[in-house]
């Protein structure tokens, strides 16, 4: 099936460092939007971008959605140990009524 | 106000039954959408629906269907399981049902296939 490319794949970091992911993709999206799923659970929405170059916070979470509408990117400052968790990026396209989802990035917190 | 509700939470089925998930939307949304997710495949679009009618569906066998009514619930069925269809089953659920807007996630179903 389809799925976005979502980079790192996994990463470790100390309490208190900022994170930075992103999502790619070949196709142009009119939204993106981002997610944090814990294990057992579904995903809940942290974040949505309608608009190209749009830069969208959430308390220590900030999201942007790129210039050429073919990426998107999520930043977690000062990060704690509830953050740990998989992040999803998600594309939407007019008329097709679904999202296409990436991979994931799963974070780890060291506290 | 309430989340999107889905029913049951596990399931237990072995091969060749068939099941049928639930699913409620948030109290007015009028979308609602239902995904897979497994490790292997990751979160993948199943159908949608709005006011009863399927607008687009995913690359999956015919065994897999849905259905909305009138109050804008939702079930899926999968016949004749197979043990590839173990797997959390998403239902999620938009407002206006433009398919560009906020989805929100229930807790999911999951299914186990013996």
């Amino acid at each position: 099936g389809q799925q976005l490319n979502q980079s790192p794949q996994s990463m470790f970091i100390q309490e208190g460092e900022d994170v930075s992911m992103n999502c790619t993709s070949s196709s142009i999206f009119n939204t993106w939007l981002w997610y944090k799923q814990d294990p057992g659970e579904g995903p809940v929405l942290l974040i949505a971008l309608y608009k190209a170059g749009e830069l969208t916070s959430n308390g220590r979470l900030t999201a942007q959605f790129g210039i050429t509408r073919k990426d998107s990117f999520l930043n977690i400052s000062a990060s704690i140990p509830s953050d740990v968790g998989i992040y999803f990026c998600a594309g939407g396209t007019s008329g097709t009524y679904k999202y296409i989802f990436g991979t994931g990035t799963r974070l780890k917190v060291l506290a | 106000k309430a989340g999107v509700t889905q029913t049951p939470r596990y399931l237990i089925k072995t091969r060749g039954q068939q099941v049928t998930l639930s699913c409620s939307p948030i109290s007015g949304h009028r979308s609602v959408s239902w995904y897979q997710q497994t490790p292997g495949q990751g979160l993948q679009f199943l159908f949608e629906y709005f006011s009863e009618t399927q607008r687009n569906k995913g690359n999956f066998p015919g065994r897999f269907s849905g259905r909305q009514f009138s109050n804008s619930r939702s079930e899926m069925n999968v016949s004749t399981l197979e043990l590839g269809d173990s797997a959390l089953y998403l239902c999620a659920s938009s407002a206006a049902g433009t398919g560009v807007e906020k989805l929100f996630f229930g807790s999911g179903t999951q299914l186990s296939v013996l």
